[in-house]
């Protein structure tokens, strides 16, 4: 089965730096890529996804990037804000299943 | 609803005894999963149902655990003999079947074993 490897496990930034999560695949036919995001006490949810026809996507401060080839993908906070402090999940599923592998999370604390 | 929701938000069981924690998806979503997530730790998959087809137990760490998902809705985790490593929570999502897209969470439930 599919194995999402996320590092680092966590990541401490100065507010207004940008930090970077990456993340790993194992299964060459996963081609969709989320991301979530759990705030303290509260449920995953969805910031941003890509797909494999593209290499990169953005939304305001986040972006994503895409290497099929070397399978792995990262996300791209910019200007971090305190309320950016999370925990954030990768994820990869195949095309032909949709059954979503999580990597471990990523521990993000931004300083004011 | 307009979510996905989840019953009960908490549960304090003994060891030993069989819980049940049930999962509403959200209405016309056919993919359905439930991960447990220990203190401080990650998503860890349990079970995926996908509209008609068998479900995937591939992470379901022991016969003690079961699911099912009855007329395609409502779906229930079942935990028999509890033991004090189940407690943590167990979070349901769904998601349309149409390809891949946002799954979305419920606020999990909470299990303690004492």
């Amino acid at each position: 089965g599919e194995n999402v490897e996320q590092h680092p496990s966590t990541l401490s930034v100065q507010e207004g730096d940008s930090a970077v999560i990456k993340c790993t695949y194992s299964d060459s036919a996963s081609n969709y890529f989320p991301w979530y995001k759990q705030e303290l006490g509260k449920r995953p949810q969805l910031i941003i996804d890509i797909r494999s026809n593209v290499g990169e996507k953005k939304d305001q401060r986040i972006a994503v990037t895409l290497n099929k080839t070397a399978k792995h993908f990262s996300l791209h906070i910019t200007e971090t804000q305190p309320e950016d402090s999370a925990v954030y999940f990768c994820a990869a599923s195949r095309w032909n299943d949709y059954k979503l592998s999580f990597g471990a999370g990523t521990t993000v604390t931004v300083r004011a | 609803g307009a979510g996905v929701s989840q019953s009960p938000s908490n549960k304090v069981t003994e060891k030993g005894k069989d819980v049940e924690l049930r999962c509403d998806p959200i209405s016309g979503h056919t993919a359905l999963y439930w991960y447990r997530q220990s203190l401080g730790q990650g998503l860890e998959f349990l079970i995926y149902f996908q509209g008609n087809s068998a479900p995937d137990k591939s992470g379901l760490p022991s016969d003690r655990f079961s699911a099912e998902r009855t007329g395609g809705s409502v779906s229930t985790l079942t935990i028999q003999r509890t033991q004090q490593e189940d407690s943590a929570v167990y979070l349901c999502a769904s998601s349309l079947e149409t390809g891949n897209t946002e799954a979305f969470f419920g606020q999990g439930t909470r299990l303690t074993v004492v």
